[in-house]
């Protein structure tokens, strides 16, 4: 049963315009959301993260949009560069204390020159 | 230099044999994770810890043993009834929701 869903697998946007990359949730326990950033044969890197009290969290150029309602959440980068290119995984958890974290299955992001 | 290290880089083992991969921190975290990634999909959760001397399975913990004697160290063992070693591993650890990842080993089975 995936809880976390990242329906794109990929995604390529041009240099200077904006990347969104969308995640999906089933289980409304969820309250705590993170995005990560995935080099191959690296490992993750937390780039933003939302509470559900909230509907808008952003850091830089990175804006991270939560619609409970829809139980959908959005990662836009503005603008987007060639270094952004890389797997963007999405995950949830219960609460802000430490715990499982459920990932999604990851986007590719492609950012052309 | 504070973080999380795992080692080795690339492992190679013969199919049958057990194999300990070593992930340590010194970020002073309680917990730690260890995490399974193959290719197409997301992070699955093998074992976690909260607390020394304290262990969960995760979501896919069959074929996987684990310690945790120490705060500093979670050794991970693949065991010859994991069905399908071969993939790249990730151990974490956090403070708190935001969990801070090692650089992986890659496990191939020949």
């Amino acid at each position: 049963d995936q809880q976390v869903k990242q329906n794109s697998p990929s995604l390529s946007v041009q240099e200077g315009r904006i990347s969104i990359l969308n995640c999906d949730y089933t289980n409304s326990m969820f309250d705590y959301f993170l995005w990560y950033k995935k080099y191959p044969a690296e490992g993750p890197t937390f780039l933003i993260s939302i509470s559900s009290i909230k509907d808008k969290n952003e850091d830089g150029r990175f804006t991270v949009f939560l619609n409970k309602s829809a139980k959908h959440l959005s990662l836009h980068i503005v603008p987007s560069q060639p270094g952004d290119s890389a797997v963007y995984f999405c995950a949830a958890n219960y609460g802000t204390s430490y715990g499982k974290l459920t990932f999604g299955q990851g986007t590719i992001l492609t950012v052309h020159p | 230099d504070g973080g999380i290290t795992q080692s080795p880089k690339y492992l190679f083992r013969k199919e049958g044999q057990n194999v300990t991969l070593s992930c340590e921190q010194n970020l002073n975290h309680d917990a730690m994770y260890w995490y399974r990634q193959d290719p197409g999909q997301g992070l699955r959760l093998i074992y976690y810890s909260q607390i020394v001397n304290d262990f969960q399975k995760g979501d896919i913990a069959e074929g996987y043993s684990v310690s945790r004697e120490k705060k500093e160290s979670f050794p991970l063992t693949v065991t010859s009834a994991q069905k399908n070693p071969t993939a790249f591993y990730l151990c974490a650890s956090s403070l708190n929701a935001e969990q801070f990842f090692g650089p992986g080993t890659r496990l191939t089975v020949l």
